[in-house]
């Protein structure tokens, strides 16, 4: 089972610089969502999605864009990179929106100069 | 917003020791606390998934308790091992899945 794949794993940007980091599940899942993790600050949530055609901002969204034209797919874009961007980005799914657990991607690391 | 808090920050101890974590989250608009194992270099993945007030949940040496009238969660690791060395992750499920900080848990041989 593929599960969640987060492409692509590394990626170096300029400032100013636009990119679009994927995400897709195999597992038919409502329930994505992405998130960002920072030094001492765990995950912060910046935008989900409970359904194709349906996505919500979360604690941290300005500077990223989403869509979800399929279940499958749920891809964040970052439309002009800055140095506070620089982060591991996660992306997860779950089944439904409440009570299941949630499967994390690999990762990809951000790094913006 | 949800403010979820975990504490301690930071645990180390001995092989052998047991050890316990804290989980605080907002009691209002509840409807799930999750509790995530997340090893270095890899993705957090799932311990527990708990809706009910008093619920116990068990897997191996690892348990956690649930309090949602007064907004709290404990994990218990029984016996500590050097392969639980990993940050474990709380959240809180109010309509969007919120995460504490974490405790990064050291454990020595």
């Amino acid at each position: 089972n593929a599960g969640v794949t987060q492409t692509p794993k590394f990626q170096v940007l300029k400032t100013g610089q636009s990119m679009t980091l994927q995400c897709a599940q195999d597992m038919n899942h409502e329930y994505m969502s992405w998130y960002r993790q920072d030094p001492g600050m765990g995950l912060r949530l910046i935008h989900y999605s409970v359904g194709a055609g349906i996505t919500d901002q979360g604690e941290v969204p300005n500077g990223y864009n989403v869509s979800r034209s399929t279940t499958e797919d749920f891809p964040l874009r970052l439309l002009s990179a800055a140095p506070s961007q620089t982060s591991v980005y996660f992306c997860a799914s779950s089944y439904q929106r409440m009570n299941t657990e949630a499967f994390f991607g690999q990762g990809t690391r951000l790094t913006v100069v | 917003i949800l403010n979820v808090e975990q504490s301690p920050q930071s645990l180390h101890v001995q092989e052998g020791d047991s050890t316990n974590f804290t989980c605080s989250f907002p009691s209002s608009n509840f409807y799930a606390l999750h509790w995530y194992r997340w090893e270095t270099a890899k993705s957090p993945e799932a311990l527990f998934v708990m809706t009910l007030n008093g619920d116990e949940k068990k897997k191996g040496r690892i348990s956690a308790t649930l309090n949602t009238k007064e907004g709290y969660s404990y994990l218990y690791i029984k016996g500590s091992q050097p392969e639980d060395s990993a940050t474990y992750l709380c959240a809180s499920e109010g309509g969007k899945l919120i995460f504490g900080q974490g405790t990064e848990l050291s454990v020595k041989p």
